[in-house]
């Protein structure tokens, strides 16, 4: 598998202030990363991929300029919460996929979990 | 109709019992099933993967995949109380996965 770090595992920030995640692939080059968001007792929610080099790819819904991506290397892509808002308070994860072929299994960090107050 | 179903649960069982986890999908081209298990407050951990029907076992763990109705299962033997979690399921689409909802486990000793 994939060895993936986040940073930071807990943050707290007032309403309207940026909030800045770290999302690392420690042992392999990823040129693809995911990011998903899960409130409590649901299910994972991709908001956007992240694609190194370039501009990041957003679902439907997501607003991609209040969640900012940068892949700006092979191990590292950060979301920014921008004015962030109670209702953005959750967990954040990321994910990377060692092969986008065949199985296109992910490999999780250990999630961040954001409270806006 | 979501294309992934799984049943949230709760589901409770005594220690060494054996689990059935299942989940139903409706697009006939998934040709790729994972199974992940996530512990509370935590990232999910991959757990298994198959391709296509079939089965397949990994320890405790045994994955089935039947494409004819759709349906996927992962089996959980001599069930222990570290493998209370929830357990999701997932399939390989154009260029993501999809994921079920997640079925909350919980072994009682």
């Amino acid at each position: 598998g994939a060895v993936v770090s986040q940073h930071p595992s807990w943050v707290i920030c007032k309403s309207g202030t940026s909030v800045k995640i770290e999302c690392r692939s420690l042992d392999f080059q990823a040129t693809t990363m995911f990011w998903y968001r899960q409130f409590p007792k649901q299910s994972l929610m991709l908001m956007a991929t992240s694609n190194e080099g370039s501009k990041a790819t957003y679902e439907q819904g997501v607003e991609k300029d209040k969640f900012l991506i940068n892949h700006a290397s092979l191990t590292l892509s950060t979301l920014t919460v921008t004015s962030a808002h109670p209702e953005d308070s959750s967990f954040y994860i990321c994910s990377v996929a060692p092969s986008t072929s065949g199985v296109y299994e992910q490999y999780f960090g250990p999630g961040t979990r954001l409270t806006v107050t | 109709q979501k294309e992934v179903e799984q049943d949230p649960g709760p589901l409770s069982v005594p220690e060494g019992a054996i689990v059935s986890l299942n989940c139903t999908y409706s697009n006939s081209a998934f040709q790729y099933f994972m199974w992940y298990r996530q512990y509370s407050r935590k990232g999910p951990e991959l757990l298994m993967y198959t391709y296509s029907s079939g089965n397949k076992e990994d320890g405790r763990f045994t994955a089935q995949v039947d494409k004819s109705s759709k349906y996927i299962s992962l089996f959980i033997r001599d069930s222990q109380p570290s493998d209370s979690a929830t357990y999701l399921c997932a399939m390989r689409g154009a260029d993501k996965l999809i994921f079920g909802t997640g079925t909350r486990l919980q072994v009682f000793p």
